[in-house]
């Protein structure tokens, strides 16, 4: 059972556009809840990161949204660059236990 | 301050055969976790140790093991590798396993079975 479900799997976007990818849970125990980037042959580097007791957290060009109610979370990437054209993952966690990963979503920004 | 740092990079076996993967936590991170990355998939837990204990452990079966050292670095053993096995394997380590603060990740190793 997939406890993290995110979407779109690919998003293209133009440049100076807003990508927007969604992730949904399950488990009210998580309080943990980031968002990595991967670029090929990388491993997955932390982009963000909220918990549960705040509705949005905003750093420069990216914005997570937290909806505790609906048990969703999203990531915004306000002026969207080709630089940031990787595979997204979003994660949740609880204190002290793993990380569960979603699917990913390959983002594209064409110039 | 030295990031996670994962041997081999590639990596090619035959079925049934046995793997060791080896992993350096970042500096003054005493928590290291393994994940397996599929081809278009997110990483999934294997295990975690922290103190040369495993504390933690994803739904894997028993022919993935592990060890973590004093110095905190940690080995990832597959025992009869199977073709489902080819995967990126991920180290990643954290200051301590009650931290639910920053993963940080190696490059990983990307296993291949034939």
């Amino acid at each position: 059972q997939q406890q993290v479900k995110q979407s779109p799997q690919s998003l293209i976007v133009q440049k100076g556009g807003i990508s927007i990818i969604n992730c949904a849970y399950e488990n009210t125990a998580f309080d943990y809840f980031p968002w990595y980037q991967q670029f090929p042959g990388k491993g997955p580097a932390l982009l963000i990161a909220i918990r549960p007791d705040v509705s949005e957290k905003k750093e420069g060009r990216f914005t997570i949204s937290f909806n505790k109610s609906a048990k969703q979370f999203s990531l915004h990437i306000m002026d969207s660059q080709p630089g940031d054209s990787a595979t997204y993952f979003c994660a949740a966690s609880n204190t002290g236990n793993q990380f569960y990963f979603g699917t990913g979503t390959s983002l594209t920004v064409i110039p | 301050e030295t990031g996670v740092t994962q041997s081999p990079t590639h990596l090619i076996k035959t079925r049934g055969q046995q793997v060791t993967l080896r992993c350096s936590s970042q500096s003054g991170h005493n928590t290291v976790s393994w994940y397996q990355q599929a081809l278009g998939q997110g990483p999934q837990f294997i295990f975690q140790y922290y103190r040369e204990e495993e504390n933690g452990r994803g739904n894997f079966p028993p022919r993935f093991s592990g060890l973590q050292f004093p110095n905190y670095s940690s080995e990832l053993n597959v025992n009869a590798l199977e073709l489902d096995d080819s995967a990126l394997y991920l180290c990643a380590s954290r200051r301590g396993p009650m931290n639910t603060g920053e993963l940080f990740f190696g490059e990983g190793s990307r296993l291949t079975v034939l």
